[in-house]
């Protein structure tokens, strides 16, 4: 099975900031990587497929990138709406695992 | 738009059984593969099972392998997850997700005697 390691675990930031998360997989998955967003209380939200490419009606100010065995999501000027936390998932093989989270805090 | 909405959570004894549904509307539903994934209350996402768009193919995470069943039904477009021997463990929110796009809003289930 391939393993996903999410880091940081937790991240704060203030309002305006770009901040960086990585996932990186345990074997080669190419580009099958997806990040999601999830707010308390809610179904998570899907923001990224394909390791670099935007659901419809995400804005570009989140960006994914990376191939492989390492990836990132990048999201920039952070807004009170983006703090939240996200998850990123390999669908190359299955069981189509889950990285552990990143959850970001406001500073 | 496109709509998932799933059924079925409840209270249910370890060892019991409990069926879900996940209606979906406003797309072509026997084009999606479906998945299920659920989530322990505080506690990341955990991937359960998965079926291919014509139900041809099914996937299962080994902690439900053998217990848990996906089955579709492509003229009713509606996703189920049969789950029996249901243990503590199991308690989560399950939510059914098309492809890798779409989630509903998750329904309930808690094991517990």
């Amino acid at each position: 099975d391939i393993q996903m390691t999410q880091s940081p675990s937790s991240l704060s930031a203030s309002v305006g900031d770009r901040v960086t998360i990585t996932c990186r997989a345990s074997q080669d998955i190419s580009n099958f990587l997806a990040w999601f967003q999830q707010k308390p209380g809610k179904a998570p939200k899907s923001l990224i497929y394909a390791a670099s490419s935007l659901q419809v009606g995400v804005p570009p100010k989140y960006r994914g990138s990376g191939s492989g065995t390492d990836f990132t999501l990048t999201i920039s000027s952070l807004q009170p709406e983006d703090f939240a936390t996200y998850y990123c998932q390999q669908y190359y093989s299955f069981p189509h695992s889950f990285g552990q989270g990143t959850k970001l805090e406001i500073k | 738009q496109v709509q998932l909405v799933e059924s079925g959570g409840g209270v249910v004894q370890p060892g019991g059984s409990l069926r879900l549904s996940c209606a979906a509307s406003g797309f072509t539903f026997s084009s999606y593969g479906m998945h299920w994934v659920r989530q322990t209350p505080g506690k990341g996402l955990e991937w359960v099972a998965f079926i291919q768009y014509d139900g041809s193919n099914k996937y299962y995470a080994d902690s439900v392998k053998g217990r848990f069943t996906i089955s579709r039904d492509n003229s009713k477009n509606t996703l189920s997850l049969q789950m029996n021997s249901l243990r503590s463990e199991d308690t989560a929110v399950y939510f059914c997700r098309r492809a890798v796009d779409y989630w509903g809003q998750g329904t309930l289930v808690t094991v517990s005697s």
